[in-house]
């Protein structure tokens, strides 16, 4: 079944705890991205991938970092983080690259910084 | 910068009505537009997606229309059912490298 795949689900931690959400499809995309969901502000991109080894900014990038060492993963690291960052996390990957094509969503990963 | 507006906010109907959701956008200069439902607690799902140089798809009960020049793009939906209750997103491709996502209009329909 082709699907992108985030781990975990839901996660409760501490402000300066190191944490990492990962992300993983199964349909040979090239592109991939990260997107936060808040209220209010509906979804903002973090940060994208049109290729292995190949990353750049999105519109909220402060606090994250991201690693494209393979083509089917792409993990969202937080190396400090802090009660802003409490939000609804989508992983999202699409084929075509030019344009981000149809673009496939991850079931989401709520995190809450305390 | 694009911006990307969702009208009406959230919306209820009884089962069997046809309904319209409106999506506008700042800059026209799009690659495509993509509507999205998304249900509580779920990730988003990609109902239709538009290239700039078409004006219209369709999936069963679903017809997405796009006008670039006016940025503004419509999402029918015909003889509504309760299991079609869900937010919709639509969002613009603009530089290839992202989608610009409106707020999203949540739609409840009661049998």
């Amino acid at each position: 079944e082709a699907q992108v795949t985030q781990n975990p689900r839901y996660l409760i931690t501490v402000t300066g705890k190191k944490l990492t959400v990962t992300c993983s499809q199964n349909m040979n995309h090239e592109y991939m991205s990260w997107y936060r969901q808040d209220p209010g502000l509906g979804l903002r991109q973090i940060y994208y991938s049109m290729n292995v080894e190949v990353t750049d900014k999105g519109d909220v990038p402060e606090g994250y970092k991201v690693s494209r060492k393979e083509k089917r993963n792409f993990p969202l690291i937080l190396e400090s983080p802090s009660p802003n960052q409490t939000s609804l996390y989508f992983c999202a990957s699409s084929f075509r690259t030019g344009t981000t094509g149809e673009l496939f969503f991850g079931e989401g990963s709520r995190l809450t910084v305390l | 910068k694009q911006e990307v507006t969702q009208i009406p906010a959230a919306l209820s109907v009884p089962e069997g009505e046809n309904l319209v959701l409106n999506c506008s956008f700042t800059d026209s200069a799009i690659y495509n537009l993509q509507w999205f439902r998304q249900d509580p607690g779920k990730g988003l799902t990609s109902l239709l997606l538009i290239q700039s140089s078409q004006r219209e798809q369709t999936s069963g009960r679903l017809n997405a229309s796009l006008d670039k020049s006016s940025g503004r793009s419509t999402l029918y939906i015909a003889a509504s059912q309760p299991g079609d209750s869900a937010t919709y997103l639509c969002a613009v491709d603009q530089a290839g490298t992202a989608l610009i996502f409106g707020k999203g209009t949540t739609l409840s329909v009661s049998s």
